[in-house]
């Protein structure tokens, strides 16, 4: 099946800094999206994207399905932001994979 | 509107004892699925429902695990027996289309019930 690696697997932030999150698919896929994972455990939808560049508020993505990798920006990150933060494709056959997530810690 | 509801939070059992998890989806939502999400990883699809059939199961341990949807409505998955291996979270989730996992239809997960196996 695919193989989906994200990276840093770790991050630590300064409340206020940037930071961009990568995930890298080993194969074609027909979507794409990032989720948070909020420190108790709850999983919230952010980007639905297979292509292209979308934005919402502080944060924005950007797939290049034909290189194979995606990029997660937080801009002025708060404190709120920190959590775990999960890339998962579907392959041609339907099939979905997370990776293994970014740790996202965010320090007043 | 109420969120996906999971039963019970947390379980502790001993192995080859049996658990059962029990999910309400977001009214309405056709699509149902659990997850396993071991500590450090991602979440891993056991099983998807679409309405009471099941869609994919591809990867759901059936020597041991099993799962139902009851009218279509809430979900039970069962564990029998447990390993240790099986100390996770499982995270049962709801979406209101139909269709493939990530298809764009916007994924809610309830909190999740975080099973110790010892």
């Amino acid at each position: 099946g695919i193989q989906v690696e994200q990276s840093p697997p770790d991050l630590i932030l300064q409340e206020g800094a940037n930071s961009t999150l990568r995930c890298n698919f080993s194969d074609s896929v027909n979507n794409l999206q990032w989720f948070h994972q909020n420190p108790w455990g709850q999983l919230i939808n952010l980007f639905y994207i297979p292509s292209g560049t979308k934005q919402n508020g502080r944060l924005s993505a950007t797939t290049v399905a034909t290189e194979r990798y995606s990029l997660l920006y937080i801009s002025s990150s708060q404190t709120t932001d920190s959590g775990v933060y999960f890339c998962a494709v579907e392959d041609n056959a339907g099939k979905s994979t997370f990776g293994d997530g970014t740790t996202l810690t965010v320090k007043p | 509107e109420a969120g996906v509801a999971q039963s019970p939070r947390y379980k502790i059992i001993e192995k080859r004892q049996s658990v059962a998890f029990w999910c309400n989806p977001i009214s309405g939502h056709a699509t149902l699925y659990w997850y396993q999400q071991i500590l450090g990883q991602g979440p891993k699809l056991l099983i998807q429902f679409q309405n009471n059939g099941v869609v994919d199961d591809s990867q759901l341990p059936k020597d041991r695990f099993s799962a139902e949807r009851l009218k279509g409505v809430d979900s039970t998955l069962k564990i029998q027996p447990a390993k240790l291996e099986d100390s996770a979270v499982y995270l049962c989730a709801s979406s209101l289309g139909t269709g493939s996992t990530l298809s764009g239809n916007t994924i809610y997960f309830g909190e999740g019930s975080w099973l110790t196996v010892v």
